[in-house]
């Protein structure tokens, strides 16, 4: 069985510029999730989609950040226009009952340079 | 609120000798607490978790983690420290309720084990 996967693996743009990040979580898993970590700081909570929903978007850091999970399948996060705070390596996480019990399984991430 | 602390962003230790990673937590309520390892240029990976179950919980690769309700700790042990357990570890708290799957790290300890 596939695990999360996530594209690109790196990416590198100019401040202003627009990036799209996709995540594919593991087949049948309603629950994804959006986490950042910033260099050097801890992985902080972006969002959580219920199937095609926002559960939670609490940790969304402004509205330049735009997340959509169309058919409850894979997701995009849009950072439009990115800004050079925006770097870090972005991951994804999915899980299949929205327990709060339950392993979370991670993608390898998308690693994130605005100059 | 919840939160998580991990002494020491670097541990070093030799091979074969003891590991031990620290991790103390806060939450309002009892806690689903997790360890996660991240080998470089992969995802998180679960090692353990603990669900309110035995409180001395054994994870994969030899690791193990006890839950000290009275000192709100999490500590990672593993007896033999070998050459591939040098990696990141990162402690995380997920205290249930609205926070569903949500979870918050803390900052990361990079293992070094040498010769």
């Amino acid at each position: 069985e596939a695990g999360v996967t996530q594209f690109p693996s790196h990416s590198v743009i100019e401040k202003g510029q627009t990036v799209t990040l996709r995540c594919d979580p593991i087949s049948g898993h309603d629950n994804l999730y959006w986490y950042r970590r910033v260099m050097g700081k801890e992985i902080k909570f972006l969002l959580h989609f219920v199937k095609e929903s926002k559960q939670d978007e609490s940790g969304m850091p402004n509205n330049r950040f735009l997340a959509e999970r169309t058919g409850g399948t894979y997701s995009t996060l849009k950072v439009q226009p990115a800004e050079l705070e925006d770097s870090g390596v972005y991951f994804c996480a999915s899980t299949l009952g929205q327990g709060s019990y339950n392993e979370q399984f991670f993608g390898p991430g998308t690693r994130l340079t605005v100059l | 609120a919840q939160s998580v602390t991990q002494l020491g962003s670097h541990v070093s230790v030799s091979e074969g000798a003891l590991v031990l990673l620290r991790c103390n937590y806060s939450s309002s309520v009892p806690p689903y607490l997790f360890w996660y390892v991240q080998y470089p240029n992969q995802g998180l990976q679960l090692l353990l978790k603990y669900t309110s179950a035995a409180t001395l919980v054994k994870g994969i690769n030899g690791f193990e983690a006890e839950f000290k309700k009275s000192e709100t700790s999490f500590h990672l042990t593993k007896p033999s420290a070998h050459m591939s357990d040098a990696a990141e570890y990162f402690c995380a708290v997920n205290a249930g309720g609205t926070s569903y799957g949500k979870l918050t790290f803390g900052q990361g300890t990079i293992l070094t084990v040498h010769p």
